[in-house]
């Protein structure tokens, strides 16, 4: 099975800020790899898939990067509905299709 | 607009079955592969199941493999998971989700998700 590890798994920023998230995976995985983002008592929601296409209707300060084993999720200026928690998933080996820990955003 | 609409979650006791549902409206339901994916409370997700458009490929995750059991209904839009021999670290939110089917693949991303259905196992 493919591991997807996420750091960190939390951290703290302030509106404005730049925030990046990595995923590594345990072997390549090409760019099959998507980001969530979750907030509390809400479903996931998809924000980047094949590592660096933005889904439809996301804002342009979320951006993707990335292929092989190593990834990232940046948010260029963080906006206050951006706190949340994100989450990576693989979609190369099925199955199973896999998740990082996920990284949660808080406000500083 | 795509709806999913997860029912059949609540309390159980170890060792019992439950199934869960999924409605599935306002797109092509027998185009697209679905999913069961599961949150533990305050933890983080994972992918329980998947099914492709249909039923020609099925996948699990380790830790439900031979106690669950996912089908579909494409004459009804409808996405279940037979649940069996239920343990304690079942316990979880239950959402439905809806493979994106990028690029042709059977798998990949998933999009939208319901609301859950939570599915709690204790004595």
């Amino acid at each position: 099975d493919i591991q997807m590890t996420q750091s960190p798994s939390s951290v703290s920023a302030s509106v404005g800020d730049r925030v990046t998230i990595t995923c590594r995976a345990s072997q390549g995985i090409s760019s099959w790899l998507a980001w969530y983002q979750q907030k509390p008592g809400k479903a996931p929601k998809l924000l980047i898939y094949a590592a660096s296409s933005l889904q439809s209707g996301v804002p342009s300060r979320f951006s993707g990067s990335g292929s092989g084993t190593d990834f990232t999720l940046t948010i260029s200026s963080l906006q206050p509905e951006d706190f949340a928690t994100y989450y990576c998933q693989q979609a190369n080996s099925f199955p199973p299709l896999t998740f990082g820990g996920g990284t949660k955003v808080e406000i500083k | 607009e795509v709806q999913l609409v997860e029912s059949g979650g609540g309390l159980v006791q170890p060792g019992r079955s439950l199934r869960l549902s999924c409605a599935a409206s306002g797109f092509t339901f027998d185009d697209y592969a679905m999913h069961w994916v599961r949150q533990a409370p305050g933890k983080g997700l994972e992918w329980v199941s998947g099914i492709s458009w249909n039923s020609g490929s099925i996948g699990y995750a380790d830790s439900v493999k031979g106690r669950f059991t996912i089908s579909r209904d494409n004459a009804k839009n409808s996405l279940y998971l037979q649940m069996n021999s239920l343990r304690a670290e079942d316990t979880a939110l239950y959402y439905c989700a809806k493979d994106v089917g990028y690029s042709g693949y059977d798998y990949s991303w998933f999009d939208p998700w319901g609301q859950g259905t939570l599915v709690t196992v204790s004595s």
